[in-house]
């Protein structure tokens, strides 16, 4: 079982700075199936990013993915009050697939 | 628009069973895997079961093989998840999620999700 591991636990910074979220695979993601989603207290998770690097539909343009084999980032280049939230990464080149411990993005 | 409903949460005693439902509609559901992913309160998330858009196959997490089974109405576009033999650690918000790809190219990460049913295993 690939074993996702997400830094920091917590990340508190103000509205318009850069968010940097690191997710890490214990075995190589093949093909760089990694996902990121965000999830609001009360809420569903939302899809942000597939591939480790692509879009879902309707996310702005802040919200980007990069890094491949064990090493994984979530890019939010400027924080809107909206973006404060949990975010998981999720792998799904493997079985089991599996989920990170999440990163909780909090205002400073 | 896609929405997916679920329902069919409570309280039940270890060792009973319930069934939990999701209501489809917005899109062709049958073209689509779909999927039950569950969180425990203040807990991440994981994956429990998928079932191919036409029924033709399930597959389940260790922690639910053999208790839990996925099944699917095409008819009535709504997808289901039978779980016996319920424990403790069942406890969880249940979501059902909708494939990010069409047909057989499922690809197990999730496009749309529900709100979630809330299943408590509690004596």
């Amino acid at each position: 079982e690939i074993v996702l591991t997400q830094s920091p636990g917590t990340l508190s910074l103000s509205p318009g700075e850069r968010a940097t979220l690191s997710c890490r695979a214990s075995q190589s993601v093949s093909s760089s199936y990694l996902a990121w989603y965000q999830q609001k207290p009360g809420q569903a998770p939302r899809l942000l990013i597939y591939g480790a690097s692509s879009r879902a539909t309707g996310i702005p343009d802040r919200f980007s993915g990069s890094g491949s084999g064990t090493d994984f980032t979530l890019t939010i280049s400027r924080l809107e009050p909206e973006d404060f939230a949990v975010y998981y990464c999720q792998q799904y080149g493997s079985s089991p697939k599996t989920f990170g411990g999440g990163t909780k993005v909090e205002i400073k | 628009q896609v929405q997916l409903v679920e329902s069919g949460g409570g309280v039940v005693q270890p060792g009973r069973s319930l069934r939990l439902s999701c209501a489809a509609s917005g899109f062709t559901f049958s073209s689509y895997g779909m999927h039950w992913v569950r969180q425990a309160p203040g807990k991440g998330l994981e994956w429990v079961a998928v079932i191919w858009y036409d029924g033709s196959n399930k597959y389940y997490a260790d922690s639910v093989k053999g208790r839990f089974t996925i099944s699917r109405d095409n008819s009535k576009n709504t997808l289901y998840l039978q779980m016996n033999s319920l424990r403790a650690e069942d406890t969880a918000v249940y979501y059902c999620a909708r494939d990010a790809r069409l047909l057989w190219e499922l690809r197990y990460y999730f496009d749309y999700w529900g709100q979630g049913t809330l299943v408590t295993v509690s004596s």
